[in-house]
């Protein structure tokens, strides 16, 4: 059963900074399968980024997604006050079986 | 424009059961295979079960196996999430998703709003 473990837990970080996020699995998974959300308060989560590095409809450019294997990287260029909220990774495709990450919070420094 | 529209949560008593509903419209319902997701109070998110387009396979989370038992009717393009036994700690709001494709990629594209079930004496 693959694990997916995202770091760090917490993001501090102002408006207009970059933040990097991390999600690694417990074995090699394909990227074809490694999707990124983003959730806010009372919110369902959004689908941002599916197959490592694709970008969802409607999402801007400052979302981007690599990696590949057992690592695999979220990014936000520069930090927009809408952009502070918890992020999760998703490996789904190989089964119906789907797991998350147990997330990474983006908060205000 | 795809909808999923989830209900039938509620309080309940330990050992008791619940059934939630996610009624989808704007897409085509047997084309996909559709998600149970789950978040307990201030926690990340939790898979639950799925089941294929068709019905003919359903997965579940260890955590909930042998006690939920996930089914959909594709004439009237909902699914459903049978709840036996409840535990305090099954106490989440529970999202139904679409389990979207593309090219061979694939992910969770759309969401319900979710629905609360609390499990408490």
């Amino acid at each position: 059963e693959i694990v997916l473990t995202q770091s760090p837990g917490t993001l501090s970080l102002s408006p207009g900074e970059r933040a990097t996020l991390s999600c690694r699995a417990s074995q090699s998974v394909a990227s074809s399968y490694l999707a990124w959300y983003q959730q806010k308060p009372g919110q369902a989560p959004r689908l941002l980024i599916y197959g490592a590095s694709n970008r969802a409809t409607g999402i801007p450019d400052r979302f981007s997604g690599s990696g590949s294997g057992t690592d695999f990287t979220f990014t936000i260029s520069r930090l927009e006050p809408e952009d502070f909220a918890v992020y999760y990774c998703l490996h789904y495709g190989d089964s119906l079986r789907g797991t998350f990450g147990q997330g990474t919070k983006v908060e205000i420094k | 424009q795809e909808q999923l529209v989830e209900s039938g949560g509620g309080l309940v008593q330990p050992g008791g059961s619940l059934r939630l509903s996610c009624a989808t419209s704007g897409f085509t319902f047997l084309s996909y295979a559709m998600h149970w997701v789950r978040q307990a109070p201030g926690k990340g998110l939790e898979w639950v079960a799925a089941i294929s387009y068709n019905g003919g396979e359903k997965d579940y989370a260890d955590s909930v196996k042998g006690r939920f038992t996930i089914s959909r009717d594709n004439s009237k393009s909902t699914l459903y999430l049978q709840m036996d036994s409840l535990r305090p700690d099954d106490t989440a709001v529970y999202y139904c998703a679409r389990g979207g494709f593309i090219y061979g990629l694939y992910y969770f594209d759309y969401w319900g709003q979710g629905t609360l079930a609390t499990v408490s004496s």
